[in-house]
């Protein structure tokens, strides 16, 4: 099976602090994708990656940066964390041909104070 | 530009009843769609796609939908669920000709009661 893990289920920070989240996938996918969560809001697309050391900018890229030096590990970055990047987060893989079939990590809910 | 438009929020049913979930979508182009699970405390898996083909499509767990390019619908259905079926469904939607993105809707949560 596919395995997506994230770093942390449960984070709290406070305002101003940089936060780095992890996601490590086992399966030499080729994609990477950070998603955010928001009830009523679905899923929003943050950033993604086709390759190392590649990113592309999603639809709300404002107020995060991502890394991405080897293939397995997508890193999002909260440059000064504030409160309405409480939320949850969601990181997600796929095949390069198959970005359709995204294999999805349990989340991580963030807390800022 | 592309949107998916989930017509529930929540949709409470018994037991061994039929459920339908309802799935919108606009686009001007040929799209992919798709539809994702999520139980409570995990992270989304896919329950079933429409590439191509015929319009009724199978997934996992019983559950189907069809494709009604139309009426830019792909509605998820169950003719009898259970307990285990409660969850949040989200339906995506991504463009034919796009190597990329998923667009998802706003997710409607299932509540199956006994």
């Amino acid at each position: 099976d596919v395995k997506v893990t994230q770093s942390s289920r449960y984070l709290v920070k406070r305002t101003g602090e940089k936060v780095f989240l992890e996601c490590v996938q086992d399966m030499d996918h080729e994609n990477m994708f950070w998603y955010r969560q928001d009830p009523g809001l679905g899923l929003r697309l943050i950033y993604f990656s086709y390759d190392v050391k590649m990113k592309e900018k999603g639809d709300i890229p404002e107020g995060y940066s991502v890394s991405r030096e080897k293939k397995e590990r997508f890193s999002l970055i909260l440059e000064s964390a504030s409160t309405n990047q409480t939320s949850m987060y969601l990181c997600a893989s796929s095949l390069g041909g198959r970005a359709y079939e995204q294999y999805f990590g349990p989340g991580t809910r963030l807390t800022v104070t | 530009a592309q949107s998916v438009t989930q017509l529930d929020s929540q949709v409470p049913v018994f037991e061994e009843a039929p459920v339908e979930l309802r799935c919108n979508y606009s686009s001007s182009v040929s799209v992919y769609l798709f539809w994702y699970v999520q139980y409570p405390n995990q992270g989304l898996q896919l329950l079933l796609k429409y590439l191509s083909g015929s319009t009724l499509v199978k997934g996992i767990n019983g559950f189907e939908a069809e494709f009604n390019k139309s009426q830019t619908s792909f509605h998820l259905r169950k003719p009898s669920v259970h307990i285990s079926d409660t969850a949040e469904y989200f339906c995506a939607v991504k463009r034919s000709s796009n190597t990329g993105k998923l667009i998802f809707g706003q997710g409607t949560t299932l509540q199956v009661k006994p």
